[in-house]
């Protein structure tokens, strides 16, 4: 059980290329979040999907877009990289019940936008 | 105001000691808490819920006070391995598939030896 896998781990962009960060979760959650995390705040979300064939926005979604390819796989993707696009992205999944609501997270990917 | 504020810490204490940390959060309507733990350069992971007025595991206990939105986390005896920073963390709204989590800052603790 692999829990929750992000690809790549690491990434440098050029300001203006383009991209896709892939999530892939094993527990066969129903949400699936991409959230991403800079010096000094805490994580914010970007996109977010509840349940297979829907994705809303976050907190914060310009210059990203998602994909909810099937339940196991949440892609998020640059179009035109930006220095401001610069931080560490995490994916997570979730079962969510009345009672619990635990977010399983992935290692991260760090992405340097030059 | 922060929809959730933490001191940033540094809490440097020694092995053994007891330390506590305390939030506070804006969303009178948040029904559901969370203290995720995160290492350096890691993903956060989640230490404990609270769905009451607390919750206890081991040496870990979380409060909640409603009336003043607040929350906090107790560690007795500190070991080395609890170094690490500590998220607390608000589900925003009662409850519901859509209801999102929102993530403090987090306290950074370093146990000494």
């Amino acid at each position: 059980n692999a829990g929750v896998t992000q690809t790549p781990k690491f990434q440098v962009l050029k300001t203006g290329q383009s991209m896709t960060l892939q999530c892939a979760q094993d527990m066969n959650h129903n949400s699936m979040y991409w959230y991403r995390q800079d010096p000094g705040m805490g994580l914010r979300l970007i996109y977010y999907s509840a349940s297979e064939g829907t994705t809303d926005k976050g907190e914060v979604p310009n210059g990203y877009n998602v994909s909810r390819l099937n339940k196991r796989e949440f892609s998020l993707r640059l179009e035109s990289a930006a220095p401001s696009q610069t931080s560490v992205y995490f994916c997570a999944s979730s079962v969510w019940d009345r009672v619990t609501d635990t977010q399983y997270f992935g290692p991260g990917t760090r992405l340097t936008v030059l | 105001r922060k929809e959730v504020e933490q001191d940033p810490g540094p809490f440097n204490v020694p092995e053994g000691a007891t330390v506590a940390f305390n939030c506070t959060y804006s969303n009178s309507a948040s029904q559901s808490f969370f203290w995720y733990r995160q290492d350096c350069r890691k993903e956060p992971k989640l230490l404990m819920s609270v769905y009451s007025s607390g919750n206890e595991d081991g040496r870990f206990t979380a409060q909640l006070n409603r009336a003043s939105q607040y929350i906090s986390l107790l560690i007795r005896d500190s070991k080395l391995s609890d170094s690490a920073t500590y998220l607390c963390v608000p589900r925003q709204g009662g409850g519901g598939a859509t209801n999102k989590l929102i993530f403090g800052t987090g306290t950074l603790l370093a146990v000494q030896p």
